[in-house]
Protein backbone atom coordinates (compact mmCIF):
# COMPACT_ATOMS: atom_id res chain seq x y z
CA UNK A 1 0.00 0.00 0.00
CA UNK A 2 2.14 2.93 -1.74
CA UNK A 3 -0.54 5.42 -0.43
CA UNK A 4 -0.47 8.78 -2.86
CA UNK A 5 2.26 8.68 -4.78
CA UNK A 6 3.46 11.86 -7.47
CA UNK A 7 5.72 11.60 -10.83
CA UNK A 8 8.34 13.11 -11.05
CA UNK A 9 9.62 14.12 -7.99
CA UNK A 10 11.61 17.50 -9.56
CA UNK A 11 11.58 19.11 -12.76
CA UNK A 12 13.22 22.32 -14.82
CA UNK A 13 11.23 23.79 -17.85
CA UNK A 14 11.85 26.40 -19.83
CA UNK A 15 8.89 28.93 -20.46
CA UNK A 16 6.51 28.10 -22.82
CA UNK A 17 7.00 24.28 -22.78
CA UNK A 18 4.79 21.56 -21.16
CA UNK A 19 4.29 18.81 -18.93
CA UNK A 20 2.10 16.28 -16.93
CA UNK A 21 2.65 15.91 -13.38
CA UNK A 22 0.70 11.95 -12.25
CA UNK A 23 -0.60 11.21 -9.08
CA UNK A 24 -1.65 7.97 -8.28
CA UNK A 25 -3.40 6.71 -4.78
CA UNK A 26 -3.98 3.12 -4.18
CA UNK A 27 -6.30 3.85 -1.50
CA UNK A 28 -9.82 3.60 -3.40
CA UNK A 29 -10.44 7.12 -2.68
CA UNK A 30 -13.33 8.88 -4.89
CA UNK A 31 -12.04 12.94 -4.24
CA UNK A 32 -8.58 13.95 -5.48
CA UNK A 33 -6.77 17.13 -5.40
CA UNK A 34 -4.24 19.26 -6.94
CA UNK A 35 -2.56 22.07 -4.49
CA UNK A 36 0.22 24.38 -5.08
CA UNK A 37 2.52 25.68 -2.27
CA UNK A 38 4.42 29.03 -2.11
CA UNK A 39 6.82 30.57 0.32
CA UNK A 40 4.60 32.15 2.75
CA UNK A 41 1.34 30.99 1.48
CA UNK A 42 0.17 27.34 2.51
CA UNK A 43 -1.69 25.65 0.14
CA UNK A 44 -3.94 26.69 -2.79
CA UNK A 45 -5.98 24.20 -4.08
CA UNK A 46 -5.66 24.34 -7.99
CA UNK A 47 -8.08 21.84 -8.93
CA UNK A 48 -10.16 18.77 -7.67
CA UNK A 49 -11.95 15.96 -8.97
CA UNK A 50 -15.03 13.81 -7.13
CA UNK A 51 -14.65 10.71 -8.88
CA UNK A 52 -13.86 9.23 -11.86
CA UNK A 53 -14.14 11.45 -15.13
CA UNK A 54 -15.26 14.79 -13.50
CA UNK A 55 -12.80 17.74 -12.58
CA UNK A 56 -13.47 21.23 -11.17
CA UNK A 57 -11.43 24.65 -10.91
CA UNK A 58 -10.19 25.70 -7.35
CA UNK A 59 -8.92 28.59 -6.19
CA UNK A 60 -5.99 29.30 -8.72
CA UNK A 61 -6.47 27.04 -11.55
CA UNK A 62 -5.45 29.60 -14.56
CA UNK A 63 -2.86 27.65 -16.61
CA UNK A 64 -3.75 24.66 -15.28
CA UNK A 65 -5.46 21.65 -17.39
CA UNK A 66 -6.62 17.97 -15.19
CA UNK A 67 -8.03 14.91 -15.95
CA UNK A 68 -9.10 11.78 -13.97
CA UNK A 69 -9.67 9.19 -16.35
CA UNK A 70 -9.00 6.23 -14.05
CA UNK A 71 -10.19 6.57 -10.35
CA UNK A 72 -6.68 5.96 -9.52
CA UNK A 73 -5.09 8.53 -11.35
CA UNK A 74 -5.26 12.30 -11.54
CA UNK A 75 -2.96 14.28 -13.84
CA UNK A 76 -1.86 18.32 -13.94
CA UNK A 77 -0.95 19.82 -16.87
CA UNK A 78 0.63 22.48 -17.43
CA UNK A 79 0.15 23.44 -21.41
CA UNK A 80 2.72 26.89 -21.46
CA UNK A 81 4.51 27.10 -18.59
CA UNK A 82 5.36 30.28 -16.95
CA UNK A 83 7.75 31.38 -14.57
CA UNK A 84 5.30 32.16 -12.27
CA UNK A 85 4.38 28.52 -11.87
CA UNK A 86 7.82 27.98 -10.10
CA UNK A 87 6.22 25.65 -7.39
CA UNK A 88 5.67 22.67 -5.05
CA UNK A 89 2.94 21.33 -6.14
CA UNK A 90 1.41 18.31 -3.63
CA UNK A 91 -1.60 15.63 -4.86
CA UNK A 92 -4.03 14.77 -2.32
CA UNK A 93 -6.71 12.21 -1.87
CA UNK A 94 -9.79 11.35 0.87
CA UNK A 95 -12.55 8.83 0.56
CA UNK A 96 -15.90 9.89 0.42
CA UNK A 97 -18.15 9.58 3.46
CA UNK A 98 -21.02 12.26 3.41
CA UNK A 99 -20.60 15.47 5.59
CA UNK A 100 -17.62 13.74 7.56
CA UNK A 101 -14.68 14.84 7.39
CA UNK A 102 -12.43 12.60 6.41
CA UNK A 103 -8.82 13.05 6.19
CA UNK A 104 -6.91 14.24 2.89
CA UNK A 105 -3.55 11.87 2.38
CA UNK A 106 -0.99 13.91 0.58
CA UNK A 107 1.69 13.00 -1.37
CA UNK A 108 5.43 13.91 -1.43
CA UNK A 109 5.35 16.60 -3.89
CA UNK A 110 6.88 17.62 -6.88
CA UNK A 111 9.01 20.59 -7.06
CA UNK A 112 8.57 22.57 -10.24
CA UNK A 113 11.28 25.23 -11.52
CA UNK A 114 10.32 27.00 -14.77
CA UNK A 115 12.98 29.33 -16.23
CA UNK B 1 -15.94 32.38 4.19
CA UNK B 2 -13.76 30.41 6.35
CA UNK B 3 -10.11 31.32 7.34
CA UNK B 4 -7.22 30.13 9.58
CA UNK B 5 -4.48 32.55 11.26
CA UNK B 6 -1.38 31.28 12.25
CA UNK B 7 0.07 33.88 14.28
CA UNK B 8 4.04 32.67 14.72
CA UNK B 9 5.49 32.35 11.31
CA UNK B 10 8.75 30.65 13.46
CA UNK B 11 8.56 29.49 16.92
CA UNK B 12 11.90 28.57 18.64
CA UNK B 13 12.25 26.12 21.54
CA UNK B 14 14.74 23.72 23.48
CA UNK B 15 14.63 20.07 23.57
CA UNK B 16 12.58 19.43 26.52
CA UNK B 17 10.49 22.48 26.81
CA UNK B 18 6.89 22.87 25.76
CA UNK B 19 5.46 23.74 22.74
CA UNK B 20 2.78 26.25 21.61
CA UNK B 21 1.83 26.94 18.03
CA UNK B 22 -1.15 29.35 17.86
CA UNK B 23 -4.19 29.12 15.77
CA UNK B 24 -7.53 30.97 15.01
CA UNK B 25 -9.92 30.65 12.77
CA UNK B 26 -13.08 32.13 10.92
CA UNK B 27 -15.94 30.06 9.75
CA UNK B 28 -19.55 30.58 9.40
CA UNK B 29 -20.62 27.08 10.14
CA UNK B 30 -19.44 24.22 12.68
CA UNK B 31 -15.53 24.09 11.30
CA UNK B 32 -13.61 20.91 11.42
CA UNK B 33 -10.07 21.62 12.02
CA UNK B 34 -6.80 19.89 11.24
CA UNK B 35 -3.16 20.34 12.26
CA UNK B 36 -1.04 19.02 9.49
CA UNK B 37 3.18 18.53 9.97
CA UNK B 38 5.96 19.26 7.10
CA UNK B 39 9.29 18.06 7.22
CA UNK B 40 11.59 19.44 5.19
CA UNK B 41 11.24 18.19 1.40
CA UNK B 42 8.59 15.61 2.60
CA UNK B 43 4.25 15.69 2.24
CA UNK B 44 1.78 16.70 4.83
CA UNK B 45 0.92 14.57 7.34
CA UNK B 46 -2.03 14.50 9.72
CA UNK B 47 -1.14 15.25 12.91
CA UNK B 48 -4.65 15.47 14.16
CA UNK B 49 -8.39 16.64 13.43
CA UNK B 50 -11.45 18.15 15.12
CA UNK B 51 -14.59 17.25 14.16
CA UNK B 52 -16.86 18.18 16.79
CA UNK B 53 -16.52 15.64 19.45
CA UNK B 54 -14.36 16.59 22.12
CA UNK B 55 -12.69 19.52 22.24
CA UNK B 56 -9.38 18.65 23.94
CA UNK B 57 -7.88 16.21 20.91
CA UNK B 58 -4.86 14.40 21.10
CA UNK B 59 -2.85 13.22 17.92
CA UNK B 60 0.19 11.70 16.85
CA UNK B 61 3.76 11.93 18.60
CA UNK B 62 2.24 13.69 21.88
CA UNK B 63 0.72 16.64 20.06
CA UNK B 64 -2.81 17.80 21.55
CA UNK B 65 -5.23 20.60 20.85
CA UNK B 66 -8.21 22.41 22.03
CA UNK B 67 -10.90 23.98 19.98
CA UNK B 68 -12.24 27.33 22.41
CA UNK B 69 -15.62 27.95 20.26
CA UNK B 70 -15.19 31.33 22.58
CA UNK B 71 -11.82 32.78 21.96
CA UNK B 72 -12.07 31.12 17.54
CA UNK B 73 -8.88 29.17 18.45
CA UNK B 74 -7.10 25.68 17.92
CA UNK B 75 -3.68 25.98 19.67
CA UNK B 76 -1.85 22.70 18.87
CA UNK B 77 0.77 21.96 21.83
CA UNK B 78 3.55 19.52 22.94
CA UNK B 79 4.63 19.47 26.76
CA UNK B 80 8.04 18.08 25.66
CA UNK B 81 9.60 18.94 22.51
CA UNK B 82 11.85 16.95 20.89
CA UNK B 83 14.73 17.19 18.20
CA UNK B 84 12.36 15.18 15.64
CA UNK B 85 9.61 17.85 15.66
CA UNK B 86 11.49 20.38 13.96
CA UNK B 87 9.32 21.17 10.81
CA UNK B 88 6.44 23.59 9.16
CA UNK B 89 3.24 22.98 10.88
CA UNK B 90 -0.24 23.60 9.12
CA UNK B 91 -3.86 24.63 10.87
CA UNK B 92 -6.09 24.16 8.35
CA UNK B 93 -10.40 24.43 8.34
CA UNK B 94 -12.88 22.68 6.53
CA UNK B 95 -16.39 23.88 6.49
CA UNK B 96 -18.55 21.19 7.27
CA UNK B 97 -21.35 22.70 5.63
CA UNK B 98 -20.67 21.42 2.28
CA UNK B 99 -22.53 18.35 0.73
CA UNK B 100 -19.70 16.53 -0.34
CA UNK B 101 -16.81 18.37 -1.21
CA UNK B 102 -14.79 19.28 1.71
CA UNK B 103 -12.73 22.91 0.96
CA UNK B 104 -9.87 23.11 2.98
CA UNK B 105 -8.35 26.28 3.76
CA UNK B 106 -4.60 26.08 4.93
CA UNK B 107 -3.00 28.64 7.08
CA UNK B 108 0.53 30.06 6.22
CA UNK B 109 2.13 27.53 8.27
CA UNK B 110 4.66 28.14 11.44
CA UNK B 111 8.06 26.61 11.60
CA UNK B 112 9.47 24.99 14.40
CA UNK B 113 12.60 25.27 15.52
CA UNK B 114 14.15 22.72 18.20
CA UNK B 115 17.65 23.35 19.82
CA UNK B 116 19.33 20.96 21.64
Amino acid sequence: NAGVTQTPKFRVLKTGQSMTLLCAQDMNHEYMYWYRQDPGMGLRLIHYSVGEGTTAKGEVPDGYNVSRLKKQNFLLGLESAAPSQTSVYFCASRKWEGLIQETQYFGPGTRLLVL
Amino acid sequence: AQSVTQLDSHVSVSEGTPVLLRCNYSSSYSPSLFWYVQHPNKGLQLLLKYTSAATLVKGINGFEAEFKKSETSFHLTKPSAHMSDAAEYFCVVSDKKDTGFQKLVFGTGTRLLVSP
